[in-house]
C-alpha cells in the first residue's frame, strides 16, 4: 500500500514569509507526528495527533509554527514569517494507533530552505 | 546526559563483516526501542523494533536489548556496501507520544 506522503519535496521561500507543508499519512493510522532534522540538531519531535484528542504541541520551537489535522488524516505545518534557522528538512511520520509500542512510519520529507 | 546515545563514527568495516552499531538510553523506564536506517538525502527507514530482553534476528539483522544495562544494538551480518547509511536508534518518551533519536551512527562499508 501507500506510504506516508509529503508535499512539497523542496520548498524555498525568502525570510519572513509564511509556508505550508502537506503530510498524507498512511490509511487507516491514527496518529501522526512532525518531526524536524537539521545538521546542528539531528531529529527532533514538533507536534504529535492521536484521533480527536488534543494535539501534544510541546516540540513547536515557537509560536510562529502551528498545525493542524483535518478529518483525521492529512495535517498542514505552517510556519508563519520564516526564520533563517527554520532551514532544515521537515518530515512526516504515521503509526497505527500511536501509542510507546507503535512503530512510526516516516513519508520523504520536505526541505526547506529560508533565503 | 543525552536521553538516547550513540556513537557518530564512523564505523567502518569490510563486505561481509560484521558491523555492530550502539545505543545507550537514559529511562530507566522505556520499553520499546527502535532502530531506522537513513540514507544521505532519504528519511528515516525502520528496520527494527525490540521490545524484549534478548535477541531479535530479522534477515541479516540482530537487534539486542538489556534492559539492566539500559543498552540496545543492531548487528548487521554479512555487511555489504548497500548498508552503508546512518543508523538512528530511537525510544519513545514523554508519554511515550514522541520518539528521542540519537543523533546516529554513520556506517560504511567498504569493498
Amino acid at each position: 500500500g501507500a506510504g506516508v506522503s509529503q508535499s512539497p519535496s523542496n520548498k524555498v521561500t525568502e525570510k519572513g514569509k509564511d509556508v505550508e507543508l502537506r503530510c498524507d499519512p498512511i490509511s487507516g493510522h491514527t496518529a501522526l507526528y512532525w518531526y524536524r532534522q537539521s545538521l546542528g540538531q539531528g531529529l527532533e519531535f514538533l507536534i504529535y495527533f492521536q484521533g480527536n484528542s488534543a494535539p501534544d504541541k510541546s516540540g513547536l520551537p515557537s509560536d510562529r509554527f502551528s498545525a493542524e489535522r483535518t478529518g483525521g488524516s492529512v495535517s498542514t505545518l505552517t510556519i508563519q514569517r520564516t526564520q533563517q534557522e527554520d532551514s532544515a528538512v521537515y518530515l512526516c511520520a504515521s503509526s497505527l494507533v500511536g501509542t510507546g509500542w507503535d512503530e512510526q512510519y516516516f513519508g520523504p520529507g520536505t526541505r526547506l530552505t529560508v533565503t | 546526559q543525552k536521553e538516547v546515545e550513540q556513537n557518530s563514527g564512523p564505523l567502518s568495516v569490510p563486505e561481509g563483516a560484521i558491523a555492530s552499531l550502539n545505543c545507550t538510553y537514559s529511562d530507566r523506564v522505556s520499553q520499546s526501542f527502535f532502530w531506522y536506517r537513513q540514507y544521505s538525502g532519504k528519511s528515516p527507514e525502520l528496520i527494527m523494533s525490540i521490545y524484549s530482553n534478548g535477541d531479535k534476528e530479522d534477515g541479516r539483522f540482530t537487534a539486542q536489548l538489556n534492559k539492566a544495562s539500559q543498552y540496545v544494538s543492531l548487528l548487521i551480518r554479512d555487511s555489504q556496501p548497500s548498508d552503508s547509511a546512518t543508523y538512528l536508534c530511537a525510544v519513545p518518551s514523554g508519554g511515550y507520544n514522541k520518539l528521542i533519536f540519537g543523533a546516529g551512527t554513520r556506517l560504511a562499508v567498504h569493498p
